[in-house]
């Protein structure tokens, strides 16, 4: 049983560009899980996605958009980007039905550096 | 009314202490309280998670205390270990919100050999 991965490990963009972060969920999971972890802070829900539609999202404008496989694997995709999101970002897969706290597992994170 | 306030920011403990971290939430749907310890350059692990029918859960050296009436909880490690040295978040989540972990600001601890 593999865990979570994701890819790249660290990532250097500038101001306006776009990026796209990749997620493999452990296997047999079905749910997938963003999360932007800011120097010094906890986790923030970015989404989720359960069965590849958006199940839940936080407080994150539009320009932060994702996509799961028929796979379960899964994209964040972040546009027009800005100073403050440079951060770790985390995914997590867990195996849930809708209403269920399954636990959740994370990747080692991307570390993204906006320029 | 999603937050969860934990403390203290940072801990400092010698080897063979006691180690307390305290969370305090206020939305009373939440009803999946883990902890989670993160290391430098690496992912939130899962450590020890609680949900509010019982009033402790122990592992290991890993105990969590949960206080329904006051919404708090805490993580108490026994016997702590140089090893023992990451942050620690504490998180909850209600069944509603389809697994949205809300976290804690994190505790730094240290702990001196």
């Amino acid at each position: 049983e593999t865990g979570v991965t994701q890819s790249p490990t660290h990532l250097i963009k500038t101001r306006g560009q776009q990026v796209t972060l990749r997620c493999s969920s452990q296997s047999g999971h079905n749910t997938v899980s963003w999360y932007q972890q800011a120097l010094g802070q906890g986790p923030q829900f970015i989404f989720q996605y359960y069965r590849e539609e958006e199940n839940g999202r936080g407080n994150f404008p539009p320009r932060f958009s994702g996509l799961q496989f028929p796979n379960y694997s899964s994209e964040l995709n972040v546009n027009a980007l800005e100073l403050d999101d440079s951060a770790l970002y985390l995914c997590a897969s867990s195996l849930a039905n809708r209403g269920s706290t399954d636990t959740q597992y994370f990747g080692p994170g991307t570390r993204l550096t906006v320029l | 009314q999603q937050q969860v306030k934990q403390s203290p920011q940072s801990l400092i403990v010698q080897k063979g202490g006691i180690s307390i971290i305290n969370c305090a939430y206020e939305n009373t749907a939440f009803d999946y309280f883990p902890w989670y310890q993160q290391f430098p350059g690496k992912g939130p692990a899962l450590l020890i998670a609680i949900r509010p029918d019982v009033s402790e859960k122990k592992e290991g050296r890993f105990t969590i205390s949960f206080n329904k009436s006051a919404k708090q909880f805490s993580l108490h490690i026994m016997d702590s270990q140089p090893g023992d040295s990451a942050t620690y978040f504490c998180a909850a989540t209600a069944g509603t919100s389809y697994g949205k972990l809300t976290f804690g600001q994190g505790t730094i601890l240290t702990v001196h050999p």
